[in-house]
């Protein structure tokens, strides 16, 4: 039962490379979401999903990607790297707990991405 | 949009001492989620918290959620080093519509020290 998986885990890039973060989940969850953590801020919303086919953008999201090809995977994309997004980026695949009306995430390890 | 405010920022306790963490929220608390972070690691859910006045436990931790849903408090009694990470609180938006969103506090750094 691996949850969420998330590739890499550590990442070095120079300044206007472009990277894919990858995030799958085997939960076959509905929504998918893409966080980043920086010290003293939490985690901030990148982009979302609330299905196959369907993104959304979060509260952070210039200079990032996504598409939601499957319900598996949801992939990050840098387009052209800056050192203001060196962070930690978290994927998270949620599901409704219908009875209730809230969602119960279950989130990735994380990978750590420096930009020099 | 919902802003959520922990206190304090950091934390350092002797083992075996008590603390409370707080979470405030702008607006009204619809699902509150406290996660766990170990330094290097992703957040390993603690519990949810939903009708005001709401109380879980688990092993020595606490959560609550006042009665107007606009706070949560995370107890932990008797510290242990174990207990060391750093401690987020969580927010959905009302209902179903929150699609998974999560608006998080800055997060407390608790150390406790043997």
């Amino acid at each position: 039962n691996a949850g969420v998986t998330q590739t890499p885990k550590f990442q070095v890039l120079k300044t206007g490379q472009s990277m894919t973060l990858q995030c799958a989940q085997d939960m076959n969850h509905e929504y998918m979401s893409w966080y980043r953590q920086d010290p003293g801020m939490g985690l901030r919303l990148i982009h979302y999903s609330v299905g196959a086919g369907i993104t959304d953008q979060g509260e952070v999201p210039n200079g990032y990607n996504v598409s939601r090809s499957t319900t598996e995977d949801f992939p990050l994309r840098l387009l052209s790297a800056a050192p203001s997004q060196t962070s930690v980026y978290f994927c998270a695949s949620s599901y409704l707990i219908r009875d209730r009306g809230v969602t119960e995430a279950f989130f990735g390890q994380g990978t750590r991405l420096t930009v020099v | 949009s919902q802003e959520l405010e922990q206190s304090p920022q950091s934390l350092i306790v002797q083992e075996g001492k008590n603390l409370t963490i707080n979470c405030t929220s702008s607006k009204t608390l619809y699902g509150l989620y406290w996660y766990k972070q170990k330094y290097g690691e992703g957040l390993i859910f603690l519990m949810m918290l939903q009708k005001g006045g709401e109380e879980k436990s688990h092993e020595k931790i606490t959560a609550k959620l006042d009665e107007k849903k606009q706070q949560s408090s995370l107890h932990i009694t008797a510290s242990q080093p174990s207990h060391a990470g750093i401690y987020l609180c969580g927010a959905g938006n009302a209902g179903g519509t929150s699609y998974g969103k999560l608006t998080f506090g800055q997060g407390t750094i608790l150390t406790v020290h043997p």
